[in-house]
């Protein structure tokens, strides 16, 4: 069984940095391009960031680049995301999803997610 | 950047009854479209992609169809399980510029 575990969320001054991580198991990690995808409390989906899945790839949205880096471990099977320079508007639950290798672009698997919460 | 924009933003359903929601895009995403259904308090899941392929252990009273910029995801009749908030998101422009669309609930008249 695919399972994504997101951590490392939690409540964070403006200005401050933050570390998410996203356990993967059930599946060949290293084979699948992953990604970050937020949602801002009662609010849609913003896709923040890809990597491919040997980590030579990497893409982010305009929203969040030059303040964020996505990686990622294949050998602890495991995705990251370094937040800094955090803003409140970057308050969201933050979603682990993995692309789907037979069609590129969609996300076929999601973990629970981890609340971000930028205030003072 | 490619805008979605979903209508209605809200539908109201009787249980059994048909629900028919659309997605716009702002220029054409060919059939690279998906939509995922997202319940209260859980993650998204993905219920179509190429505009009308389910995906794998997805009932049959979900269907996608359209093309271009106009898109519908069809439940033919709705289960209680089935209400939710319904998002579309194209993948035109992978792996960057992916959007999603602004969601609509459908909930229980």
């Amino acid at each position: 069984e695919v399972q994504l575990v997101e951590s490392g969320g939690g409540l964070v001054q403006p200005g401050g940095s933050l570390r998410l991580s996203c356990a993967a198991s059930g599946f060949t990690f290293s084979s699948y391009e992953m990604n970050w995808v937020r949602q801002a409390p009662g609010k849609g989906l913003e896709w923040v960031s890809y990597i491919s899945s040997s980590g030579s790839t990497i893409y982010y949205a305009d929203s969040v680049k030059g303040r964020f880096t996505i990686s990622r471990d294949n050998a602890k099977n495991s995705l990251y995301l370094q937040m800094n320079s955090l803003r409140a508007e970057d308050t969201a639950v933050y979603y682990c999803a993995r692309s789907s290798a037979a069609t590129m672009g969609i996300f076929d698997y999601w973990g629970q997610g981890t609340l971000v919460t930028v205030s003072s | 950047e490619i805008v979605m924009t979903q209508s209605p933003a809200t539908l109201s359903v009787s249980p059994g009854e048909r629900a028919t929601l659309s997605c716009r895009a702002s220029q054409s995403v060919s059939s690279n479209l998906a939509w995922y259904q997202q319940k209260p308090g859980q993650a998204p899941r993905l219920l179509i992609y190429g505009a009308s392929t389910r995906a794998t252990g997805i009932p049959a009273r979900f269907s996608g169809s359209g093309s271009g910029t106009e898109f519908t995801l069809t439940i033919s009749s709705l289960q209680s399980e089935d209400f939710a908030v319904y998002y579309c998101q194209q993948y035109n422009n992978w792996p960057s510029g992916i959007t999603f669309g602004p969601g609509t609930k459908v909930d229980i008249k």
